[in-house]
């Protein structure tokens, strides 16, 4: 089955440690990207990657790391979380970055509570 | 800069019509995409326009118009399983995705 995969699907944490939410999928899109979601501010976007090593900043990047090592991956990384980042994060990804034709699909959601 | 408006929230009643709206000012213009969000879920895509018209998928019609920054997305025969928020998203000049904020539709018996 085509599909986004997030872990962990929730996560409450204390501010300052690090934490990883990985992100896979199994289509061979190049494209990824991570969101933020937040009550009445829609989507916002964290991190993109066109394909592997390349990434780019989006609209909030602050706070947040990503790295493609292989096509398939694209884990954010919070290194020091703060209370501001209590999100819910989506991962998504799409066949191509360079064409508008092509919709995203998302993973079901990461639900982050940082205290 | 760039904006898409939607209305926060909508209610319909069940079998009724409704029509979503969505406006927009972007660094140009490579498509528009409608989502559906059910509360705490992903988004799931409905629709991709990028010429004028109307495009009509089952239940669900959307439509466009470059000249005048403006898309709808029409809902018939409304279901109660329709109650979800509805996301416009527009495609910039460097395919990059505009998002709305969304709009909740409430569906009532």
């Amino acid at each position: 089955e085509a599909q986004v995969t997030q872990n962990p699907r929730y996560l409450i944490t204390v501010t300052g440690k690090k934490l990883t939410v990985t992100c896979s999928q199994n289509m061979n899109h190049e494209y990824m990207s991570w969101y933020r979601q937040d009550p009445g501010l829609g989507l916002r976007q964290i991190y993109y990657s066109m394909n592997v090593e390349v990434t780019d900043k989006g609209d909030v990047p602050e706070g947040y790391k990503v790295s493609r090592k292989e096509k398939r991956n694209f884990p954010l990384i919070l290194e020091s979380p703060s209370p501001n980042q209590t999100s819910l994060y989506f991962c998504a990804s799409s066949l191509t970055g360079t064409s508008a034709a092509y919709e995203q699909y998302f993973g079901p959601g990461t639900r982050l509570t940082v205290t | 800069g760039q904006n898409i408006d939607q209305p926060t929230e909508m209610t319909a009643t069940e079998g009724a019509i409704v029509q979503i709206n969505c406006t927009y000012q972007t660094s140009g213009f490579n498509g528009l995409f409608w989502y559906q969000q059910h509360a705490g879920e992903a988004p799931t895509f409905l629709s991709y326009n990028v010429l004028d018209g109307l495009e009509e998928k089952g239940r669900f019609s959307s439509f466009l118009s470059r000249s005048k920054g403006y898309s709808y997305l029409l809902l018939k025969e409304l279901q109660m399983k329709d109650s979800a928020s509805y996301l416009c998203a527009v495609v910039d000049s460097n395919y990059q995705l505009i998002w709305g904020a969304g709009t909740k539709l409430i569906i009532k018996p």
